[in-house]
């Protein structure tokens, strides 16, 4: 299987930081990398696939890049609506696995 | 609007089998490509369990392989999880999601707690 690792597992922060999550796979997945946003009590949230290619719906402020092991999700100026857990996954091999999440918290 | 909805006991003995059924609405389970279970244990990262398609085909995550079956039932346009021979390690939120061609989860349903305790 595909580890992923993200990190850190918590990171705090205040409104307007600029923020970025790391996720490293442990063998090249190309570009085969999503993002999903997950607050307290609720299921995921698709946010990013494809590593960089935001859906419907998502601010600006979110980006994504990173190619083969190592990618990143950041967050240009972080508001409000944006405290939550963040989980990358791959998707290029069987079978399909996530990291263990990093929590976005209010420093 | 795509709705998935989980349901099923919430509490299940060490050893028995735990059975979820994901009921779906606003999509058709024959129009889509794959029906996934993903569970979170309290406090830690998500897990893909396995997924299944309108025809049947499985796939299962081969940590879960001898103990999972996943079913789908097109006149109910709902599918379902059976994990057999459960432990306390199993205790989770248990979700239901719709899953592209690639393998993303785009739709969700609310997710379930079970338990597994005596």
């Amino acid at each position: 299987d595909i580890q992923m690792t993200q990190s850190p597992s918590t990171l705090s922060a205040s409104v307007g930081d600029r923020v970025t999550i790391t996720c490293r796979a442990s063998q090249s997945i190309t570009n085969w990398l999503a993002w999903y946003q997950q607050k307290p009590g609720k299921a995921p949230n698709l946010l990013i696939s494809r590593t960089s290619n935001l859906e419907s719906g998502v601010p600006s402020r979110f980006s994504g890049s990173g190619s083969e092991t190592e990618f990143t999700l950041t967050i240009s100026s972080l508001q409000p609506d944006d405290f939550a857990t963040y989980h990358c996954q791959q998707y290029k091999t069987f079978p399909w696995t996530f990291g263990q999440g990093t929590k976005v918290e209010i420093k | 609007q795509v709705q998935l909805q989980e349901s099923g006991p919430g509490l299940v003995k060490p050893s028995g089998t735990l059975s979820l059924t994901c009921a779906v609405s606003g999509d058709s389970i024959s129009s889509s490509d794959w029906w996934s279970w993903v569970r979170q244990p309290p406090g830690k990262g998500l897990e893909w369990i396995g997924e299944i398609s309108h025809s049947g085909s499985t796939h299962y995550n081969p940590s879960l392989k001898s103990r999972v079956t996943i079913s789908v039932d097109e006149s109910k346009n709902q599918f379902s999880l059976n994990l057999n021979f459960v432990t306390a390690a199993d205790t989770a939120v248990y979700y239901c999601a719709r899953t592209t061609m690639v393998r993303l989860f785009d739709y969700w349903g609310q997710g379930t707690l079970v338990t597994v305790s005596s």
